[in-house]
């Protein structure tokens, strides 16, 4: 079955700077897709950014990209610039494509915190 | 095009009563994901459907629990008998045809906050 991973709880960094949120996932398939969301204090999901794994190139949305190391099987969000709308948790999500069911499975989060 | 609607936002039920959630998917949308968060806890699948059929039940609770997506109508997640376990923030997200338009992802709703005295 497949696991989603994210070791840091919580991080924090500091407004314009520059952070890294850490993702890894276990897989034996080769057909999926990677997601990270937001979720701010409001709790609405928003997608922040997606990569799918037959493409090497790694994703990229404004001062949102991603480090997509499929070997490894690593998914890391580096946010740019960071603002106070930042904060929130953010969750990676795996889906399946090879099987057909398409399901999502999302990591435990972890809470960004911005300081001004 | 109004995105993910749920209803009702809260809800609250004593012990044993039934709570029914609704989701409308949004529109040209014909998946349904239901989710189930606990306070400080990430997503926890439990339901995928597209219109009359569940496609895979495997994160809901055998007993207690149901969930439709009928032709017409929005889709209801059913929790019968509720406990105080149950309550949970629990979103609904939907798709287009992931086969289709696998470049798409799940939009979500804004959740429903089930309280359950």
């Amino acid at each position: 079955a497949q696991t989603v991973t994210q070791s840091q709880p919580e991080m924090s960094v500091q407004e314009a700077e520059t952070v890294t949120l850490s993702c890894t996932y276990d897989t034996s398939e080769s057909d999926y897709y990677l997601f990270w969301y937001k979720q701010p204090p409001s709790r609405q999901m928003i997608l922040v950014i997606r990569q799918e794994a037959y493409k090497q190139q790694n994703a990229t949305e404004n001062r949102f990209s991603v480090n997509f190391q499929k070997a490894a099987k690593s998914f890391s969000l580096k946010i740019s610039d960071s603002q106070l709308g930042d904060a929130a948790m953010y969750f990676c999500a795996y889906r399946s494509d090879e099987t057909g069911t398409y399901k999502y499975i999302f990591g435990t989060g972890t809470r960004l915190k911005v300081l001004a | 095009n109004a995105g993910v609607m749920q209803n009702p936002r809260h809800l609250v039920r004593r012990r044993g009563q039934e709570a029914r959630l609704r989701c409308s998917p949004m529109k040209g949308h014909s998946h349904v994901y239901w989710y189930r968060q606990l306070p400080e806890e990430g997503l926890k699948f439990m339901v995928y459907l597209q219109k009359e059929n569940i496609i895979d039940e495997s994160g809901m609770p055998k007993e207690r629990f149901s969930a439709e997506f009928p032709k017409e109508g929005p889709s209801i997640l059913r929790i019968q008998q509720v406990v105080r376990g149950d309550s949970a923030a629990y979103f609904c997200a939907s798709s287009p045809h992931p086969a289709r338009q696998p470049q798409e992802t799940q939009y979500f709703g804004p959740g429903t906050r089930l309280l359950v005295l």
